[in-house]
């Protein structure tokens, strides 16, 4: 069973306006979550971080949230642009384990 | 800064055939691993590696073989391709055990 859940599987949004992906985790102790964009035909690249001490980070127009007492963390893009079309995945990863629990994804389509 | 480079970005087989993907990364990372990511499925690991000489196994090793005799490279060895085997396959490395993973670009295999 996959212990870390996306959601929703995609959206469209059009250039400029707001969204906000989730994530659902199972995994427990935790050490940190990560978000990570991934554009079409490329490799994940980090967005950001988080230990279970914070909760939010931001990076330019991202921000991640996270509580760990209800097992959910959530990424907002704020003004979207055409270059946010993209797959966001959820990263969650445990104390002195090195496998990382990965969502499927969010799939984010910017319109004009 | 090269990051984490993979070769070939693509690659045909027929099965049967085997084949090495390669991984190198400039980093000085004592982490490395590989993914594979099919649709609809979060990442999932095959081996990593948590420094020269040492690896183990991940979630789906059987059929893929792995080898770490220096601190940049990490190749990933397909013993006998098979159609399941299709897939796209990430490298990455990390400099600790809980930190920011670094993708390569991948490797779109396909087995016929």
């Amino acid at each position: 069973k996959n212990q870390v859940e996306q959601s929703p599987q995609s959206l469209i949004i059009l250039e400029g306006k707001n969204c906000t992906l989730q994530c659902n985790y199972t995994v427990s102790p935790f050490s940190n979550l990560r978000w990570y964009k991934q554009d079409t035909g490329r490799g994940p690249v980090s967005l950001t971080i988080m230990t279970f001490s914070e909760n939010t980070k931001s990076n330019g127009r991202y921000t991640a949230t996270l509580d760990a007492d209800t097992k959910q963390s959530s990424l907002h893009i704020t003004a979207s642009q055409l270059s946010d079309s993209a797959s966001y995945i959820c990263v969650v990863s445990a104390p002195y384990d090195y496998k990382l629990s990965f969502g499927a994804g969010t799939t984010v389509t910017v319109r004009a | 800064n090269a990051g984490v480079t993979q070769t070939p970005k693509f690659q045909v087989l027929k099965t049967g055939q085997s084949m090495t993907l390669q991984c190198a990364q400039d980093m000085n990372h004592e982490y490395m691993s590989w993914y594979r990511q099919d649709p609809g499925m979060g990442l999932r690991l095959i081996h990593y590696s948590v420094g020269a000489g040492i690896t183990d196994q991940g979630e789906v090793p059987n059929g893929y073989n792995v080898s770490r005799s220096t601190t940049e490279d990490f190749p990933l060895r397909l013993l006998s391709a098979a159609p399941s085997q299709t897939s796209v396959y990430f490298c990455a490395s990390s400099l600790q055990l809980d930190t920011e993973a670094f993708f390569g670009q991948g490797t779109r295999l396909t087995v016929v």
